[in-house]
């Protein structure tokens, strides 16, 4: 069973506007999020993150949005740019899950599409 | 400062075959990690690292061994490849500590096919 779902395979968005990319978790011991972009032919690099004790974290054109009584989190891209278009991963841990030394569970990505 | 390297880039192999990946990292990173992606797929985790020395399984270990010998190096092999094992795969690496700190640096991926 999936334990981070991100559940649009794709998403299209006009070149400035605002793009949000959705992320729903189902395990409440989850207490650490982590958002990563992936271009073709290249690992992910790591984009931003947010701890449970936080609602909101933001790094210039990208915020991380998190409601823990949803289970849900969610990253905006204001103004979203042609060269944000790549796949974004969800991930997420916990704390002590199983000796797992809070290792990440990632969702199945989100590719987005910026156009111009 | 090269980050996380892998090497191959690219293989074929045959059912049956063996082969190893490398993982290199010159960050001076404690834990390490093997992940696999396929079509459709997040990443899902093989084996990791926590030091030198030590190893543990993942989500989806089975037909895979790793070792770490030294710091820098986290390998991964294959005994007897098989077709379900084509994929794309990705090792990375992060510090120990807080959470924060714990953020994983991932190379560019091998991609394996397995005919």
């Amino acid at each position: 069973d999936q334990q981070v779902k991100q559940n649009s395979p794709s998403l299209s968005v006009q070149e400035g506007r605002i793009s949000i990319l959705n992320c729903d978790y189902t395990n409440s011991m989850f207490d650490y999020f982590l958002w990563y972009k992936k271009y073709p032919a290249e690992g992910p690099t790591f984009l931003i993150s947010i701890s449970s004790i936080k609602d909101k974290n933001e790094d210039g054109r990208f915020t991380v949005f998190l409601n823990k009584s949803a289970k849900h989190l969610s990253l905006h891209i204001v103004p979203s740019q042609p060269g944000d278009s790549a796949v974004y991963f969800c991930a997420a841990s916990a704390s002590n899950y199983g000796g797992s030394q809070g290792n990440l569970i990632f969702g199945k990505g989100t590719k987005l599409s910026v156009k111009p | 400062n090269a980050g996380v390297t892998q090497t191959p880039k690219f293989r074929v192999l045959k059912t049956g075959q063996s082969m190893t990946l490398l993982c290199a990292q010159d960050m001076n990173h404690e834990y390490m990690y093997w992940y696999r992606q396929d079509p459709g797929m997040g990443l899902r985790l093989i084996h990791y690292s926590v030091g030198e020395g030590t190893t543990a399984k993942g989500e989806v270990p089975d037909g895979y061994n790793v070792s770490r010998l030294k710091k820098q190096n986290f390998l991964l092999g294959l005994e007897s490849a098989a077709p379900s094992q084509t994929s794309v795969y990705f090792c990375a690496s992060s510090y120990t500590g807080s959470r924060a700190l714990r953020t994983q640096y991932f190379g560019p991926g091998t991609r394996l096919l397995v005919l």
